[in-house]
């Protein structure tokens, strides 16, 4: 059980464009999910965190206009990194959390803007 | 604040060898901690966590971890390495509410010579 699923795993898109990715949470319903980054080589940095029904709460240095976080139901909520540009090119990963419980992560999402 | 120090960015051990990966935190209570393994292009899988009790905590593919509140460290170990476990290793803590923020140090990776 608790099984986190992202779609989709990998995605190129062109300079100025958006792309939308989507973690799912397969088995269990996610009472707040995570939205991370991750740079080559490097750990992962929290972008937001989201609760279903409400806003995403941004941390501090991510444009909340530019990464749009949708928590619609317990099961699935949506990034969308509008106006994509090549700095936006990392390792996005989801995770999410029933009550009481810990976080389980999805196995990422491979974002190249080009 | 919590924080959490990984010491040594690159940790090469032989096949059969100790293997120990080193994890401090830095916060005003005991934390949750956790290790999480990463192999390339993946997600996280959580290895092992301390909560409570226990100390000395045993986790999934032989590894485990021992909380030391005295000297604010968490290592970890395996008595005996295999080529598998050649990955990207992260300590992380995070406060007792499920909905609190997981702080993710920055990472070991660790390389097994044949």
């Amino acid at each position: 059980g608790a099984v986190v699923s992202q779609h989709p795993s990998w995605v190129i898109c062109k300079s100025g464009t958006s792309v939308k990715i989507e973690c799912r949470s397969l088995d269990f319903q996610a009472t707040t999910m995570f939205w991370y980054r991750q740079f080559p080589k490097q750990s992962l940095m929290l972008m937001a965190t989201s609760n279903e029904g409400s806003k995403a709460t941004y941390e501090q240095g991510v444009e909340k206009d530019k990464f749009l976080i949708n928590h619609a139901s317990l099961t699935l909520s949506t990034l969308t990194v509008t106006s994509a540009h090549p700095e936006d090119s990392s390792f996005y990963i989801c995770s999410a959390s029933r009550r009481g419980d810990e976080q389980y992560f999805g196995p990422g999402t491979r974002l190249t803007v080009t | 604040a919590q924080s959490v120090t990984q010491l040594g960015s690159h940790v090469s051990v032989s096949e059969g060898a100790l293997v120990l990966l080193r994890c401090n935190y830095s916060s005003s209570v005991p934390p949750y901690l956790f290790w999480y393994v990463q192999y390339p292009n993946q997600g996280l899988q959580l290895l092992l966590k301390y909560t409570t009790g226990a100390t000395l905590v045993k986790g999934i593919n032989g590894f485990e971890a021992e909380f030391k509140k005295s000297e604010t460290s968490f290592h970890l170990t395996k008595p005996s390495a295999h080529m598998s476990d050649a990955a990207e290793y992260f300590c992380a803590v995070r406060m007792y509410s499920s909905a609190s923020k997981i702080i993710f140090g920055s990472g070991t990776r660790l390389s097994i010579r044949p």
